[in-house]
């Protein structure tokens, strides 16, 4: 089965750090681009972060530019995001999710998401 | 920035009856467009990805229409798990932004 498990979400004090994980099976991971997606309750979906199928292409939202860092290991089959200086507008769940080789654009598989909770 | 603007926001409809949203972007973005469907509590489902292709296992009542800046999303005939809310994006240059979602609800 094609799945993404994300783990790493939780409360965090304001200017804490986290670090999520998504953990891939079922599929070739090293042929797919990894995206972060975020969703704050009630609002619409922000595209966070992105790492392309070998690593060497990053990119960042500007609101978390030089605050999150993401990686992959494509010989465990993980991505992770470093997240650091986090503030309540970065309270959301995470949702880590792939574009396979060939498309141009659609992201076919999503994980069930992790929340992250900034509170002091 | 590419913006993403989905029109109606709202769209008021009975099962059975056709459905057709609309995505425009403030800049040409080819056909790197892709549609979503997301219910409460759930992650976003894949509809349509490169603007008019059905992703896997996504019934043929949902088609995708449109290049450019101007795109359609048209379910032929709501059954009652359509309603839910519809997010476009686009891939053409970072970041890649969602649209703020149409909210397809029963009448």
């Amino acid at each position: 089965e094609v799945q993404l498990v994300e783990s790493g979400g939780g409360l965090v004090q304001p200017g804490g750090s986290l670090r999520l994980s998504c953990a891939a099976s079922g599929f070739t991971f090293s042929d797919s681009a990894m995206y972060w997606v975020r969703q704050a309750p009630g609002k619409g979906l922000e595209s966070v972060s992105a790492i392309s199928e070998n690593g060497d292409i990053t990119f960042y939202a500007n609101s978390v530019k030089g605050r999150f860092s993401i990686s992959r290991d494509n010989t465990r089959n993980t991505m992770s995001l470093q997240m650091g200086s986090l503030t309540a507008e970065d309270m959301a769940v995470y949702y880590c999710a792939r574009r396979p080789r060939g498309y141009l654009c659609g992201l076919d598989v999503w994980g069930q998401g992790t929340t992250v909770t900034v509170s002091s | 920035e590419i913006v993403l603007t989905q029109s109606p926001a709202t769209l008021s409809l009975s099962p059975g009856e056709r459905a057709t949203l609309s995505c425009r972007a403030s800049q040409s973005v080819s056909s790197y467009l892709a549609w979503y469907l997301q219910k409460p509590g759930q992650a976003p489902r894949l509809l349509i990805y490169d603007a008019s292709n059905r992703a896997t296992g996504i019934p043929a009542r949902f088609s995708g229409s449109g290049s450019g800046t101007d795109f359609t999303l048209t379910i032929s005939s709501l059954e009652p798990e359509d309603f839910a809310v519809y997010y476009c994006q686009h891939r053409r240059s970072w970041p890649y932004t969602f649209g703020q979602g149409t909210q397809l609800e029963i009448k």
